[in-house]
């Protein structure tokens, strides 16, 4: 079985700060991990994902996340945030064996401070 | 333009009725998925299909039921068996059986009990 825990349902941060959203899974097999965020009322966009070819792995919009095995931990960051970065960010796992669907975090709402 | 779509946007639903939400995809994916969305509980899994005339149930099928006749369409009816039918619910597909693509979510219905 996999999981995902995502650390803080909600982030406030100031424009300009460094943006730092955790997320910590569980998994008995080489993971695969995505970031997506979600505005209001809106769907899902993938922003980036991690596929084993390289543990730093950078996205749209100037996010990036680092996947750390020995601390089973996939954190996504953002040098300086903007004022259009407030929305709800979801990390999510799945793996080549068993089930072929995504399990989600519970989800971060990052909120941006002018 | 490709992408999901899901009718309606907003479903108003009285208790003890069927009600059948509709997602289509002109992305020529092979898999489809139906997410539920409740406030702090992330996104959980309903039903999902790899291919045509074949779907698994996810965490939470029970009250549900989908079908996938065509590879373009993958339907989801809220049965009154559901005690707990307002959400919002997401429809998403990807490419192939591998997991490490990417799924594309469409812009959601939202499913209100009166």
């Amino acid at each position: 079985a996999q999981s995902v825990t995502q650390l803080g349902s909600h982030v406030s941060v100031s424009e300009g700060a460094l943006v730092l959203l955790r997320c910590n899974y569980s998994s008995s097999v080489p993971p695969y991990l995505f970031w997506y965020v979600q505005y209001p009322n809106q769907g899902l966009q993938l922003l980036l994902k991690y596929t084993s070819a390289a543990t730093l792995v950078k996205g749209i919009n100037g996010f990036e996340a680092e996947f750390k095995k020995s601390e089973t931990s996939f954190h996504l960051t953002k040098p300086s945030a903007h004022m259009s970065d407030a929305a709800e960010y979801f990390c999510a796992v799945i793996s080549d064996t068993g089930r072929r669907a995504l399990t989600f975090g519970s989800g971060t709402r990052l909120q941006v401070q002018p | 333009d490709g992408g999901i779509t899901q009718s309606p946007k907003y479903l108003f639903r009285k208790e003890g009725q069927n009600v059948t939400l509709s997602c289509e995809q002109n992305l020529n994916h092979d898999a489809m998925y139906w997410y539920r969305q409740d406030p702090g509980q992330g996104l959980r899994l309903i039903y999902y299909s790899q291919i045509v005339n074949d779907f698994q149930k996810g965490d939470i099928a029970e009250g549900y039921s989908v079908s996938r006749e065509k590879k373009e369409s993958f339907p989801l009816t809220v049965t009154s068996a559901q005690k707990n039918p307002t959400a919002f619910y997401l429809c998403a597909s990807s490419q192939g059986s591998s997991s490490y693509n990417e799924q594309f979510f469409g812009p959601g219905t939202r499913l209100t009990v009166l």
